[in-house]
């Protein structure tokens, strides 16, 4: 299996642009998790899903921030607009049912100008 | 002063040694623990597990410790290797239904050849 699967690995944009953050669940996962890690923050969870549907978004910082899971193998992370105070790696991770494992992508670093 | 960013703990070992990296958490709630193990630029990759029902599990060259009453874990390297360098983050979850991992600040692990 290829793990999961972000993209894009980096980006660079300017304030006030929307960011959307991609990501490819490992086949047969029932959850997927948003992750953002900061120096300053670590590791903080933004939203879960279960089969698709949101069942914690208590992480998301704001209203610009917003996520989706359209299928079982996709989910999105939009930021709009970004602020230079999103900067950070923002992680995906996926985990099956009845296991604790995480998953975890290779991370999306983002920088906003 | 005001803090910049995280001070991550860290730890210093010479090639060969027994590392020892300990973690506390404040949930007394917390029955599912995990170590996670975080190279440069990668994402956050499992090393070991351990349940509240159990006190001491042990993997390939690593055994994790659980003191419930004092809400410590520990994550124990035998014969510390150069590839072994890291940051280590201990992680719990409340368990039943829930699934949210809470990541503790990370300790970065520096193995001297």
């Amino acid at each position: 299996d290829a793990g999961v699967i972000q993209s894009p690995r980096h980006e660079v944009t300017e304030m006030g642009q929307e960011v959307t953050l991609r990501c490819k669940p490992i086949s047969g996962h029932d959850y997927l998790f948003w992750y953002r890690q900061t120096m300053m923050r670590g590791l903080e969870l933004l939203i879960y899903f279960n089969n698709n549907v949101p069942i914690d978004d208590s992480g998301m910082p704001e209203d610009r921030f917003s996520a989706k899971m359209p299928n079982a193998s996709f989910s999105t992370l939009k930021i709009q607009p970004s602020e230079p105070r999103d900067s950070a790696v923002y992680f995906c991770a996926s985990k099956a049912v009845n296991t604790g494992e995480l998953f975890f992508g290779e991370g999306s670093r983002l920088t906003v100008l | 002063g005001e803090s910049v960013g995280l001070h991550l703990p860290t730890l210093s070992v010479q090639e060969g040694d027994n590392s020892i990296i300990n973690c506390a958490y404040s949930n007394s709630a917390s029955d599912y623990f995990i170590w996670y193990k975080q190279e440069s630029g990668k994402g956050p990759q499992f090393i070991i597990d351990i349940r509240s029902n159990m006190d001491k599990r042990q993997g390939q060259r690593v055994t994790v410790l659980l003191n419930k009453t004092v809400k410590h874990l520990s994550l124990q390297i035998a014969a510390t290797q150069p590839g072994d360098s890291a940051v280590y983050f201990c992680a719990e979850s409340g368990g039943g239904s829930n699934y949210k991992l809470t990541f503790g600040k990370g300790t970065l692990l520096t193995v001297n050849p």
